[in-house]
């Protein structure tokens, strides 16, 4: 069964660095993008970027830009956000989905609880 | 960029039909996806593609997309349908969200 297994939360101070994975599994890899989505206390889902796993094209949003790095290794099937410059309204539950842009987001992680507190 | 609008709360009693719209400028002209989300929980698609389910969601999900306007109806509202609910389409490159609806069962 298709699964997509997130790493643990994290807590970090203003200004540090946090990187998240998704472990995928019960597919072939390649045949999905990856999205990340994250949701602040109060606020509803903010849509994060995407990263192709076929061929690593990606796009952010552009509040983030400059900001986070997206990566896959296709060896373990394994996705990566990475966020830099934390401030303290980067807290969030942060979520991978994989997905096809006709069909929406099929299945999702777990969620991963990032914290940013001095 | 594209924006969508959907009301912040949204009220139904038990056993009744509950309508969740998302206004977008010709949003007919889109693909649009509905996800729901209860607390503590990851989102779930429950919607692709205007008004097509995904397996394992009930048949009382329906969706509909015309003009400015996409719809999900629930029919025979139950207490766990409780949750929060969000339209999202493509724009582009980039991923959309409406702002959410909180969907109360009474």
């Amino acid at each position: 069964q298709v699964q997509l297994v997130q790493s643990g939360g994290e807590v970090k101070k203003p200004g540090a660095s946090v990187k998240v994975s998704c472990k995928t599994s019960g597919y072939t890899f390649s045949t999905y993008g990856i999205t990340w989505v994250r949701r602040a206390p109060g606020q509803g889902l903010e849509w994060i970027g995407w990263i192709s796993t076929y061929n690593s094209n990606m796009d952010y949003a552009q509040r983030l830009q400059g900001r986070v790095t997206m990566t896959t290794d296709a060896s373990t099937s394994t996705a990566y956000m990475e966020l830099r410059s934390l401030r303290s309204d980067d807290t969030a539950m942060y979520y991978c989905a994989r997905h096809t842009v006709t069909l929406g987001f099929d299945y999702w992680g777990q969620g991963t609880l990032v914290t940013v507190s001095s | 960029s594209y924006e969508m609008t959907q009301p912040l709360s949204v009220s139904v009693a038990l056993g009744q039909t509950a309508r969740i719209t998302c206004g977008g400028n010709n949003i007919a002209n889109r693909n649009v996806h509905w996800y729901q989300q209860k607390p503590g929980q990851a989102p779930v698609l429950v919607i692709y593609k205007h008004s097509n389910r995904p397996s394992g969601i009930p048949e009382r999900f329906s969706g509909s997309n015309s003009g400015n306007t996409a719809t999900l109806t629930i029919s025979r509202a139950q207490a766990g349908d409780e949750a929060d609910y969000y339209c999202q389409v493509w724009d582009n490159s980039a991923v959309v969200f409406g702002g959410g609806t909180k969907l109360t069962v009474l």
